[in-house]
């Protein structure tokens, strides 16, 4: 149980161009899912915080026009990458949490997504 | 953005002894911290958890230990093997705007693993 998927795993995209992430919680409801941004040899950083049927919140330093976030139904949050440039490649992740275990933080993470802008 | 934790440091144990990683946080009123595995283009694998309320918890050939007095935590790997090479990082829970909760990773340990 517990599963996380995103779609695609690899994506190039040429520069200017914007780019869709998926990130879908297979068995269970997520009322809250998470995306964090991975560069070479770096740890996880957040982004923002995908909240069903309402704004994300975005971490400081975010650009939220840039980074759009659409959290449309319990097992659904897509992340666009708008006007992509080089240095926005990376590796993208998504985690989701039960809505049904609010009273624990743990999280399920998704594969990762491989954003290669050119 | 926010990280704990102290520079990516590198691992090298001989399998079949025993690992530990370190990990430092600075938020002292973290209460929640989870440990997990990172494989090459994969996401986050779970290791184990533990409250801010114990100071030790043990799973199948790993302990974690949290030391809050120094805010510190460990991940002991026992009988290590060569499947147990990645990266492994430390994330701490903390409150976000709206009181939503939020987790902030360290930079991570990668972890080789020799015969």
């Amino acid at each position: 149980g517990a599963v996380v998927s995103q779609h695609p795993s690899r994506v190039i995209c040429k520069s200017g161009t914007s780019v869709k992430i998926e990130c879908r919680s297979l068995d269970f409801q997520a009322t809250t899912m998470f995306w964090y941004r991975q560069f070479p040899k770096q740890s996880l950083m957040l982004m923002a915080t995908s909240n069903e049927g309402s704004k994300a919140t975005y971490e400081q330093g975010v650009e939220k026009d840039k980074f759009l976030i659409n959290h449309a139904s319990l097992t659904l949050s897509t992340l666009t990458v708008t006007s992509a440039h080089p240095e926005d490649s990376s590796f993208y992740i998504c985690s989701a949490r039960d809505r049904f275990w609010e009273g624990s933080y743990e999280q399920y993470f998704g594969p990762g997504t491989r954003l290669t802008v050119t | 953005g926010e990280s704990v934790g102290l520079h990516l440091p590198t691992l090298s144990v001989q399998e079949g002894d025993n690992s530990i990683i370190n990990c430092a946080y600075s938020n002292s009123a973290s209460d929640y911290f989870i440990w997990y595995k990172q494989e090459s283009g994969k996401g986050p694998q779970f290791i184990i958890d533990i409250r801010s309320n114990m100071d030790k918890r043990q799973g199948q050939r790993v302990t974690v230990l949290l030391n809050k007095t120094v805010k510190h935590l460990s991940l002991q790997i026992a009988a290590t093997q060569p499947g147990d090479s990645a990266v492994y990082f430390c994330a701490e829970n903390r409150k976000g705007r709206y009181n939503t909760d939020k987790l902030i990773f360290g930079t991570g340990t990668r972890l080789q693993v020799f015969p």
